[in-house]
């Protein structure tokens, strides 16, 4: 089947532990994305790739960290800089280029910082 | 960065009424994105719209792109227990990568037997 795997659903991490979150796409997108969600709030983006071995920051990268070194997977890495770390992670891909590049999203992994 | 606005926040109704929960910003956008997000689970595209004006349907659902192309709407007939969930709104304008979302804050729909 075609579509967006994230794992692991849920992750523990101890303060001070940097951690990385999966994301894997074999729908031939070219563009992935990560956001955050916390409650009552819209998804905030935190990195996004239009390419293989590029990408750049979204609206909150601080204590984040992202590689794109092949074009089905997009992994995310929480560092101990960040300080709010406990939320919910999406990942998205997209086809790049025209006007029809709808997002389509993975099931997310829900981080929790001990 | 920009910000979208849905209304109602949330909203409580009873199988089988209609529901209507709108989506509006500050600047004008070329696409809007319509979803709906289950508890621990990730958003699930409904609804894509690409013209102002433009009316799209897919079920039960029906979205409009508002021609000021600064809202679009989102309305459920006849709702069932399914429909339980929180609807985002997704809209794009174009900036200098041209593929950036912003994304509202949800509508949280319960929907009592």
């Amino acid at each position: 089947d075609g579509g967006i795997t994230q794992s692991p659903k849920y992750l523990f991490r101890k303060e001070g532990q940097n951690v990385t979150l999966s994301c894997e796409q074999n729908l031939n997108h070219d563009a992935m994305y990560w956001y955050r969600q916390d409650p009552g709030q819209g998804l905030r983006l935190i990195y996004y790739s239009q390419i293989v071995n590029d990408f750049q920051k979204g609206d909150i990268a601080e204590g984040y960290s992202v590689s794109r070194e092949k074009k089905e997977s997009f992994p995310l890495t929480v560092t101990s800089a960040q300080k709010n770390p406990t939320a919910f992670y999406l990942c998205a891909s997209s086809y790049s280029s025209g006007d029809y590049n709808e997002q389509f999203f993975g099931p997310g992994t829900r981080l929790t910082v001990l | 960065g920009q910000q979208l606005n849905q209304s109602p926040q949330s909203m409580f109704i009873q199988e089988g009424e209609d529901v209507s929960m709108n989506c509006t910003s500050s600047s004008i956008f070329n696409t809007w994105l319509w979803y709906k997000q289950d508890p621990g689970e990730g958003p699930v595209l409904l609804i894509a719209l690409y013209k102002a004006g433009e009316l799209t349907s897919n079920g039960r659902l029906t979205a409009q792109f508002g021609i000021t192309r600064k809202d679009s709407f989102l309305n459920i007939s006849a709702s069932i227990p399914s429909d339980v969930g929180i609807y985002f709104c997704a809209g794009r304008g174009r900036d200098n990568y041209g593929q950036n979302f912003v994304f509202g804050p949800g509508t949280r729909l319960s929907v009592l037997p």
